[in-house]
């Protein structure tokens, strides 16, 4: 079946960077896009953006630019965020999720994983 | 951007009773989908393309709309519903979710 296995919570210092990573199994990895989302309570969900495994292509969502940057390791079916210049702003938990193509929604998700920002 | 409003923000039903829960989308969408998140755990697709069930949701469950407004309906309210449900849009960018109705059980 599929399954979609996020590496484990992150302290992380004001100003440092953090990779998270998301490891797949159960679909055909190299022909899909997946996502990344962000869940702080009250503000809701928020799309971080899409890779396309296949070649690398992305696309962010705008607020996320500078922010966000997402890749795939297509050997070991695993997608990839890494996020820079930590605020506490940041701190949330953040989810990779597959996306389907249109009309776009988010089929498998992984577990989460809460990124704390403290020095 | 297109910013989705989904109302109640919170709601409570009895065993039996029959709840729907509204999205309405700032601009037209061609779809809604909606997941469905319990605590301390990730959302699930549970409807998409407006009406179409996930796999494994009962199908008391129902999904309707088109333009900007958009509903999801439980026939018949269980235990098991009790949980926070958000739509989402995927028909421009960026994609948007709605910030949720959290369902309780009354």
């Amino acid at each position: 079946q599929v399954k979609l296995l996020q590496s484990g919570a992150e302290l992380v210092k004001p100003g440092a960077s953090v990779k998270l990573s998301c490891k797949t199994s159960g679909f055909t990895f190299s022909t899909s896009y997946m996502s990344w989302l962000k869940q702080v309570p009250g503000p809701s969900i928020e799309w971080i953006g899409w890779i396309y495994a296949g070649d690398g292509g992305t696309n962010y969502n705008q607020k996320f630019k500078g922010k966000a940057t997402l890749t795939v390791d297509k050997s070991s079916s695993t997608a990839y965020m890494d996020l820079s210049s930590l605020t506490s702003e940041d701190a949330a938990v953040y989810f990779c999720a597959r996306l389907t193509g249109r009309p776009n929604y988010f089929d498998y998700w992984g577990q989460g994983v809460m990124v704390t920002v403290s020095s | 951007e297109i910013v989705l409003t989904q109302s109640p923000t919170t709601m409570a039903a009895s065993p039996g009773e029959k709840v729907t829960l509204t999205c309405r989308a700032s601009s037209s969408v061609s779809y809604m989908h909606w997941y469905q998140q319990r605590s301390g755990a990730s959302p699930k697709l549970w409807i998409y393309e407006t009406s179409k069930l996930a796999s494994g949701v009962p199908n008391r469950f129902s999904g309707s709309g088109s333009g900007t407004s958009y509903s999801l309906t439980i026939n018949s309210m269980e235990t098991e519903d009790a949980a926070t449900y958000y739509c989402q849009q995927g028909s421009s960018y960026p994609f948007t979710f709605g910030s949720g109705t959290k369902l309780e059980i009354k």
